[in-house]
């Protein structure tokens, strides 16, 4: 159903850098930008990421976003406990005239 | 605050009907586009309709299209979601969401849910 593919999860050992892939298609990835969002259980999924590597005000600078290709990345450094979460991107495909959403990577701090 | 708040969420048999509701407040509802996104149990999240910021262009998934209906009260800051015809693969948080202006979602609520 998901039209964007994320690795299922990942983790990482407070301090730690981690990083975590969405992979999609010339109409979506390939030719519009990419956002990035965190979801705790419960909560409202908050915007991390837009245009590609643009942090709203407020997003701390250890999470930073790039865009290769039909590809792209999210990196948190220096990870702390509360960045355990879901993490899913997003962006618009021009074939379906609409928004595609990734899997979801979920995030665990050991 | 900006907020977004979802209601209207509950157990429904299939073919049944259920209203959405979402209600906006902390900035100028009228002038931004809306959607509505949901996630079924273990899947990630599916575009599913969009509503205009004067509500004169609508979108549906072809998922839903024929089943759902958006719509929007700019008066009082809300938009609904009827649903009808429920099917079992109906069954996932509902959330509503703002369009930031350019091509991204930038404020989302917390989620109704809904099971079939």
């Amino acid at each position: 159903q998901s039209v964007l593919t994320q690795p299922p999860s990942t983790s990482g050992t407070p301090g730690q850098r981690v990083t975590m892939s969405c992979s999609g298609s010339r109409s979506n990835i390939g030719i519009n930008s990419v956002n990035w969002y965190q979801h705790l259980p419960g909560a409202a999924p908050k915007l991390l990421i837009y245009n590609n590597n643009q942090r709203p005000s407020g997003v701390p600078d250890r999470f930073s976003g790039s865009k290769s290709g039909t590809s792209a990345s999210l990196a948190i450094s220096g990870l702390q406990s509360g960045d355990e979460a879901d993490y899913f991107c997003a962006a618009w495909d021009d074939s379906l005239n609409g928004y595609v959403f990734g899997t979801g990577t979920e995030v665990t701090v050991l | 605050e900006v907020l977004l708040v979802e209601s209207g969420g509950g157990l429904v048999q299939p073919g049944g009907s259920l209203r959405l509701s979402c209600e906006a407040s902390g900035f100028s509802f009228s002038s931004f586009a809306v959607h509505w996104v949901r996630q079924a149990p273990g899947k990630g999240m599916e575009y599913v309709a969009a509503m205009s910021h004067d509500g004169g262009t609508t979108y549906y998934a072809d998922s839903v299209k024929g089943r759902l209906t958006i719509s929007r009260g700019n008066s009082k800051s809300t938009m609904n979601l009827q649903m009808v015809s429920l099917r079992r693969e109906d069954t996932a948080v509902y959330y509503c969401t703002r369009n930031s202006g350019s091509r991204f979602m930038d404020v989302w609520g917390k989620g109704t849910t809904v099971t079939v």
